[in-house]
């Protein structure tokens, strides 16, 4: 597609809940990527794809979370067992291996 | 130290103003270099790319000073649009790709 686009764009979970994070990259870029941002504060790196694998996983905060890429294309990022220090904006971002990045807007993710 | 250091502002600055923003980051190993602007609730979006012989885009100019470590951004006759949070970012080679480590942002507001 012509940006990076995420789904959903909003998502309100009660704790405990598992949720599903949907990015569709920029057709072409190889490149993947997770950062998260809590409110005020800067972006938390998760997770690096290149096609379909993964070789940066270091951000992710603990086992609850887990990330995919299928077809060296959408990616998905899980979150199990939500906790309220989950609430914050998932930012999806993809570019061609170098450079900057394109960033989607985001799925807002609040844990009540 | 973060990797990635950033005067988290506010600069409250009347239109017309020229600002500056300063930002240091601590591995030398650093390879490129960018600003991001952030505008509230919106996914960050790449600026401009910074450069050692530094480089202007109309009323932007940015700095890269290897030897200190250190990034800056010169807005000149500031605009009320140009009111933002700006993100400085450097990229380190990391487990085989360039991995994008952002700094927390400095926020800018342009009032008339």
């Amino acid at each position: 597609g012509a940006g990076v686009s995420q789904s959903p764009s909003n998502k309100v979970t009660e704790k405990g809940k598992d949720v599903e994070l949907r990015c569709d990259p920029i057709s072409g870029h190889t490149a993947l990527y997770w950062y998260r941002q809590s409110l005020g504060q800067g972006l938390e790196f998760l997770i690096y794809f290149q096609g379909n694998s993964a070789p940066d996983k270091s951000g992710l905060p603990s086992d609850r979370f887990s990330a995919e890429r299928t077809g060296g294309s959408v990616s998905t990022l899980t979150i199990q067992r939500t906790q309220q220090e989950d609430s914050a904006v998932y930012l999806c971002a993809s570019s061609l291996g170098g450079g900057g990045y394109t960033f989607g807007s985001g799925t807002r993710l609040t844990v009540v | 130290r973060k990797e990635v250091e950033q005067d988290p502002g506010p600069f409250n600055v009347p239109e017309g103003a020229t600002v500056a923003f300063n930002c240091t980051y601590s591995n030398s190993a650093s390879q490129s270099f960018f600003w991001y602007r952030q505008d509230c609730r919106k996914e960050p979006k790449l600026l401009m790319s910074v450069y050692s012989s530094g480089n202007e885009d109309g009323r932007f100019t940015a700095q890269l000073n290897r030897a200190s470590q250190y990034i800056s951004l010169l807005i000149r006759d500031s605009k009320l649009s140009d009111s933002a949070t700006y993100l400085c970012v450097v990229t380190m080679f990391s487990g085989g790709y360039n991995k994008l480590i952002f700094g927390a942002g400095t926020r800018l507001a342009v009032h008339p």
